[in-house]
């Protein structure tokens, strides 16, 4: 079964930092991966999808690229309302959908 | 504007089973293109996907949880339906109904999700 991993686990960051997370897939996926984030007591809100398509409605300082194996995604400068854990998807191998164990962004 | 509402027993005993639905409202559970599914988060931990349901009615399954979960739909109701049985402790988790969109990949994202609802596993 493929697996997800997320890099770092967390961070502290400032408003106005350019801020990137990595997901890693243990098998190649082409591009079938999205990205969604979370804020405490909320369901999760899809960002991107397709490794680097934005999500209609989704600010333009979120952006995802990547192919295969590896993958970022990168907020171009952090917003208070960013303060959030972001989860990265994939939905191209067995088990068909599994999720990253997420990345917490908080505040310096 | 697309809405979706879970329903359900927010306490469950070991052993028992598990039942929730997620209303669709704003559009139809069977325009094509799309999926549904469950998706659940124990308290502090990451999302775990439990299954989903095609728009033909064909169903799939976490490996992990696959001899315990059944999903189904009611299309009159404008409705889907999660049931796990044999439930334990390690259950207890917010579970979650999103709309799956379905593309050139297998499988698909979430793109739409209800708000979540609580379900704990205690006597």
């Amino acid at each position: 079964a493929i697996q997800l991993t997320q890099s770092p686990s967390s961070l502290s960051a400032s408003v106005g930092d350019r801020v990137t997370i990595t997901c890693r897939a243990s098998q190649g996926i082409s591009s079938a991966l999205a990205w969604y984030q979370q804020k405490p007591g909320k369901a999760p809100k899809l960002l991107i999808y397709d490794a680097s398509s934005l999500e209609s409605g989704v600010p333009s300082r979120f952006s995802g690229s990547g192919s295969g194996t590896d993958f970022t995604l990168t907020i171009s400068s952090l917003q208070p309302e960013d303060f959030a854990t972001y989860y990265c998807q994939q939905f191209n191998s067995y088990p068909l959908f599994t999720f990253g164990p997420g990345t917490k962004v908080d505040i310096k | 504007q697309l809405q979706l509402q879970e329903s359900g027993s927010g306490l469950v005993k070991p052993s028992q089973t598990l039942s929730l639905t997620c209303a669709v409202s704003g559009g139809s559970i069977s325009s094509g293109g799309y999926s549904w599914s469950w998706i659940r988060q124990p308290p502090g931990k990451g999302l775990e996907w439990i299954g989903y349901i095609y728009h033909s009615g064909s169903t799939y399954y976490n490996p992990s949880l696959k001899s315990r979960v059944t999903i189904s739909v009611d299309r009159s109701k404008n409705q889907f339906s999660l049931k796990l049985s044999s439930v334990t402790a390690a259950d207890t988790a917010v579970y979650y109904c999103a709309r799956v969109r379905d593309g050139d990949y297998p499988g698909g994202y979430f793109d739409y999700w209800g708000q979540g609802t609580l379900v704990t596993v205690s006597s």
